[in-house]
This record gives C-alpha cells, sequence and structure tokens, in this order.
C-alpha cells in the first residue's frame, strides 16, 4: 500500500499568513494526488486533483505543486474561511489513501 | 446541481448488517466511478470502496475486504455499500463520493451516514 505521510499535523496562523502543506508518498505516484478541506461536522470538498489543477469554484489562492514523491499544497494568504482541516488523497492505485490531515488553527 | 444523498446508518450491534444506499442526481451516473469513504469519530479519512461507472470492476480496503460490498443500481441512480460482520471499529460516518472523469479523486461527496457498531 502507499503511504501518505502529511505533515505538519497542525499549524497555528493569522489572516494574511503564508501557509504550506507537504505530502510525501512513500513510492511514486506520478502527479496522482488532490487536497481536499474539511470543515468541522463538514463533507470534504476538493480543492486540487492532478496535484497542481485548480478545482472550479476555489479560489485561486489555493495552490498545488510536486516533486518527485514530495507534494505541497499552499495557501497564499490565509483568509477567515480556510481556518480547516486539509487532508492529501493519492489516486494513483489501490487501495486509495489518506494523508492523515492538518489542522490549520487560528493564532 | 451534483446531489448525492446517503441514507441507511444507524446504531447496529456487533455483528450485525446494514445496507447503505447513495442516490445521485445532476450527473449521468453511468459515466462516474462512485466511492465510500468513511471517518471514525475524531479521525481522519479512509477509503473503503469504489466501484467503476458500469459496475463491473470493485474495488476495497483491505480492513473491510469479505465483509463489505459495493454494487450499483444505474437505472435507480444509486449506489449501495452492504456491510456484515460489522466490529466497534467500523463506527464511522460513511461518505459517498463521486470520481472525477478517468480519475479516483473525489470531486463530489455526500454529507455521510452515521453507522454505530455498540452493544
Amino acid at each position: 500500500d502507499i503511504q501518505m505521510t502529511q505533515s505538519p499535523s497542525s499549524v497555528s496562523a493569522s489572516v494574511g499568513d503564508r501557509v504550506t502543506i507537504t505530502c510525501r508518498a512513500s513510492q511514486g505516484i506520478s502527479s496522482w494526488l488532490a487536497w481536499y478541506q474539511q470543515k468541522p461536522g463538514r463533507a470534504p470538498e476538493l480543492l486540487i486533483y492532478a496535484a497542481s489543477s485548480l478545482q472550479s469554484g476555489v479560489p485561486s489562492r489555493f495552490s498545488g505543486s510536486v516533486s518527485g514523491t514530495d507534494f505541497t499544497l499552499t495557501i497564499s494568504s490565509l483568509q477567515a474561511e480556510d481556518f480547516a482541516t486539509y487532508y492529501c488523497q493519492q489516486a494513483n492505485s489501490f487501495p486509495l489513501t489518506f494523508g492523515g490531515g492538518t489542522k490549520v488553527e487560528i493564532k | 446541481e451534483v446531489q448525492l444523498l446517503e441514507s441507511g446508518g444507524g446504531l447496529v450491534q456487533p455483528g450485525g448488517s446494514l445496507r447503505l444506499s447513495c442516490a445521485a442526481s445532476g450527473f449521468t451516473f453511468s459515466s462516474y466511478a462512485m466511492n465510500w469513504v468513511r471517518q471514525a469519530p475524531g479521525k481522519g479519512l479512509e477509503w473503503v470502496s469504489g466501484i467503476i461507472g458500469s459496475g463491473g470492476s470493485t474495488y476495497y480496503a483491505d480492513s473491510v475486504r469479505g465483509r463489505f460490498t459495493i454494487s450499483r443500481d444505474n437505472s435507480k441512480n444509486t449506489v449501495y455499500l452492504q456491510v456484515n460482520s460489522l466490529r466497534a471499529e467500523d463506527t464511522a460516518v460513511y461518505y459517498c463520493a463521486k470520481a472525477l472523469s478517468s480519475s479516483w479523486q473525489f470531486d463530489y461527496w455526500g454529507q455521510g451516514t452515521l453507522v454505530t457498531v455498540s452493544s
């Protein structure tokens, strides 16, 4: 199985800050990676697919990148509505696997 | 507008069974793979099972293989998850999720249905 190691597990940040979340795959997954945002009591929402493609309707302050097996989600200027938990997910092979999540909290 | 509406969750004793349903609308259902993803209370996301648009291929997490069965009825725009031999560790919110075209990344999710396994 492909393991997805996500870091950090939590981050405290202020409105306007740049936030970076990383996911490392245990083996090559090409660009088959998605990022999701989940708010308490709500279903996850797709932010980024194929490592760097912005899902329709998602603000452009969210971006994704890849270098080898390291994937990065960047929020360029954190907004109040961005405080949530973020998950990566590999879609290269079964079983599909998620990272452990990163909780973005208010500093 | 894409909508996914899960139902069928509830309280069940260890060893029991349930059938979860997810009714879909707003897209050509038979053209897309569908999935079930679960989230135990206070925990992260765990992919459970997936099925391609025709229903001809199914996939499972090791933790549920042999106990859970995914199926779909394209005439009813509905995907199902039959969950048998339930254990306490199966307690979770179960989400139905639609896959992107030609990819197992999920662009739409239902609101979830809670399965609680307890005596």
